[in-house]
């Protein structure tokens, strides 16, 4: 069965680091991954998705993940982190068997930005 | 997005009661699915639904736990003698129709259901 790891539940950052959250699937088919955020109170929004081409898929707010297949690996990362970047943040990929967007979705991992 | 509207926002029900959960998909989509997040989990599939018709439910609890998306009105996630283990997030996402793998679901605020 499909499954996502995402190595780090709580992360604690101060403005301006760099952030890489990780994130692992297991899955021996075509993927389709997915990096989801949820700001406090709010729904999930969509950071930034990978179907195919360039494995360095750059997304809104100036993160980017990199598919890396040789790793079933598809870290988010984002060069200067802001205070408006705590977050929560889910890793997904996409179960295509039924020919629809079920998604497969990691523990999550929180983000807290200290100014 | 704003677009998917979840209601309530906050439920709490005690024990053996029935917990309704809406949720009105964004204007012009008719696919919905529903995801639940337990306590320090990630969100799990729960069912899958396009207008009057289940299409996946594999995901759905054997028992007490129905979904329904008619013609006309909100999806709801209907939850039958509530126990304590029910407490969790509940999210819906809609697509559109015609929607393929890469089509984005667009996700509501959640429900959290509290069982007292």
């Amino acid at each position: 069965a499909q499954s996502v790891s995402q190595h780090n539940h709580h992360v604690i950052l101060s403005e301006a680091a760099s952030l890489e959250l990780g994130c692992n699937y297991s899955y021996g088919g075509t993927v389709n991954l997915f990096w989801y955020v949820q700001y406090p109170g709010q729904h999930l929004q969509l950071l930034l998705k990978y179907f195919s081409g360039d494995p360095l898929v750059k997304g809104i707010k100036g993160f980017e993940a990199e598919f890396i297949k040789s790793k079933f690996s598809f870290n988010l990362r984002k060069p200067s982190v802001q205070w408006s970047d705590t977050a929560e943040y889910f890793c997904a990929v996409n179960d295509d068997s039924g020919g629809y967007n079920k998604l497969i979705f990691g523990a999550g991992t929180r983000l807290a930005v200290h100014p | 997005n704003a677009g998917v509207m979840q209601n309530p926002r906050h439920l709490v029900r005690r024990r053996g009661q029935e917990a309704r959960l809406r949720c009105s998909p964004m204007k012009g989509h008719s696919h919905v699915y529903w995801y639940r997040q337990l306590p320090e989990e990630g969100l799990k599939f729960m069912v899958y639904l396009q207008k009057e018709n289940i299409i996946d439910e594999s995901g759905m609890p054997k028992e007490r736990f129905s979904a329904e998306f008619p013609k006309e009105g909100p999806s709801i996630l209907r939850i039958q003698q509530v126990v304590r283990g029910d407490s969790a997030a509940y999210f819906c996402a809609s697509s559109p129709p015609n929607a393929r793998l890469n089509t984005e679901a667009f996700f509501g605020q959640g429900t959290r259901l509290t069982v007292v």
